[in-house]
């Protein structure tokens, strides 16, 4: 069973830095693309990039990009996304995908809401 | 990249069907059999339900069907159920080797 199982809450303040992860099981972690996706409070998903943990290859959408790292370590079967300096704007659930290739995500992990506040 | 565009809401009776667009352009949807759609109840992880353009997952029922023509996909579901209320996104891959979901849409089972 493919399961993506991320880490739990987390609660910042503002100039903070912040690191989730998103463990994958049940597949091969290095053969799928990974990605995280955004949801602010009462808001839509937004895609915000991708990684393919066998080399590490690494895109990301232009509103995202330079604002979050997104990696992976394959040994740990394990991604990660992570800011160096965290914004009240970055309060969200965050939803890291496993991505089936170019048709896009199809398993989706339990989500890691991240509230940003002074 | 903008997001598809999709209604903010459609509504239906039980046992009714119902239809949600979503339209983006020839750099996504209209370019690439890649769209999908989600399902997302309140407080939950969003469900695959379709994928590329019209195939369901093992498990999703097949009153859910999905179509595209031109720019434009779009999700049906038949024999409304109070279960499918519900957040629907759709998504697409673009010529940037991104993706890219729609702004969502409410539907309330009447």
């Amino acid at each position: 069973e493919v399961q993506l199982v991320q880490s739990g809450a987390e609660v910042k303040k503002p100039g903070e830095s912040l690191k989730i992860s998103c463990k994958g099981s049940g597949y091969s972690f290095t053969s799928y693309w990974i990605g995280w996706v955004r949801q602010m409070p009462g808001k839509g998903l937004e895609w915000m990039g991708i990684i393919y943990p066998g080399d590490s290859d690494t895109r990301y959408s232009p509103s995202f990009q330079g604002q979050v790292t997104i990696s992976a370590d394959k040994s740990i079967s394990t991604a990660y996304l992570q800011w160096s300096s965290l914004k009240a704007s970055d309060t969200a659930m965050y939803y890291c995908a496993r991505h089936a290739g170019t048709p896009g995500p199809d398993y989706w992990g339990q989500g890691t809401l991240v509230t940003v506040s002074s | 990249q903008s997001a598809l565009t999709q209604p903010a809401s459609v509504s239906g009776s039980p046992g009714q069907s119902i239809t949600i667009s979503c339209t983006g352009t020839s750099s996504d949807v209209g370019g690439y059999n890649y769209v999908s759609w989600y399902q997302q109840h309140p407080g939950k992880a969003p469900k695959l339900m379709i994928y590329e353009v019209s195939n369901r997952p093992s498990g999703v029922s097949n009153r859910f069907s999905g179509s595209k023509s031109g720019n434009t996909a779009s999700l049906t579901i038949s024999g409304l159920q109070a279960e499918d209320e519900a957040d629907y996104y759709c998504s697409s891959y673009t010529s940037s080797s991104t993706w890219v979901f729609g702004g969502g849409t409410k539907l309330t089972v009447l």
